[in-house]
């Protein structure tokens, strides 16, 4: 089956702990996405990645790193540095072409830092 | 600066009934716009599109309308079905802004039985 996976699916983290959030797809997709989901809010970028070794920052970067080395995999390190990392964590994947708008998302990570 | 915006964060309505969803954006340079579905704990599914020089496309019990004078669309699901309880966000694409999509807040449903 097609499709992408986020692990685990609740993370409990201590403050001041760095954490990282895996997402693999085997869609094989060019790019993949993270977002992040607060409680009464919508969607909004953190990265994005059009191809392999290849990042960009998206509406809130900060305290958040990540990084491409496999096509299939697009792993979000939540640091010490973010200030509210409490939220529900998507990763997201696309192809890249004209006409070709539409992301499919994973079941999503639950982060809790106390 | 919040570029697409869904005024109403929630909507109950009847089994049966037509549920309409709003959605507001400001940027006239988006290309698509898409709904999604979403469930508590799970990631959106993606609902229905339509593209900025189309008014209207229609899948089964979803339209989605398109106004772009009015910078406003809206999704009509009619008729409405408890399963369609969840939470539905409106989402704009514009390739030439690296392939990114701009959501909205979200709008809660609750179909009552």
């Amino acid at each position: 089956d097609g499709g992408i996976t986020q692990s685990p699916k609740y993370l409990f983290r201590k403050e001041g702990q760095n954490v990282t959030l895996s997402c693999e797809q085997n869609l094989n997709h060019d790019a993949m996405y993270w977002y992040r989901q607060d409680p009464g809010q919508g969607l909004r970028l953190i990265y994005y990645s059009q191809i392999v070794n290849d990042f960009q920052k998206g509406d809130i970067a900060e305290g958040y790193s990540v990084s491409r080395e496999k096509k299939e995999s697009f792993p979000l390190t939540v640091t010490s540095a973010q200030k509210n990392p409490t939220a529900f964590y998507l990763c997201a994947s696309s192809i890249l072409g004209t006409g070709s708008y539409e992301q499919y998302f994973g079941p999503g990570t639950r982060l809790t830092v106390t | 600066d919040q570029q697409v915006k869904q005024n109403s964060p929630s909507l109950s309505v009847q089994e049966g009934r037509i549920s309409i969803l709003n959605c507001d954006y400001t940027n006239s340079m988006f290309d698509y716009f898409l709904w999604y579905k979403k469930y508590p704990a799970e990631g959106p599914t993606f609902l229905i599109s339509i593209s900025s020089i189309k008014d209207k496309n229609e899948d089964g019990r979803f339209t989605v309308f398109l106004n772009k004078s009015a910078k406003h669309l809206s999704l009509h699901i009619v008729p409405s079905q408890p399963g369609d309880s969840a939470v539905y966000f409106c989402a704009a694409f514009r390739g030439a802004a690296g392939n990114k999509l701009t959501f909205g807040g979200g709008t809660r449903v609750l179909v009552k039985p």
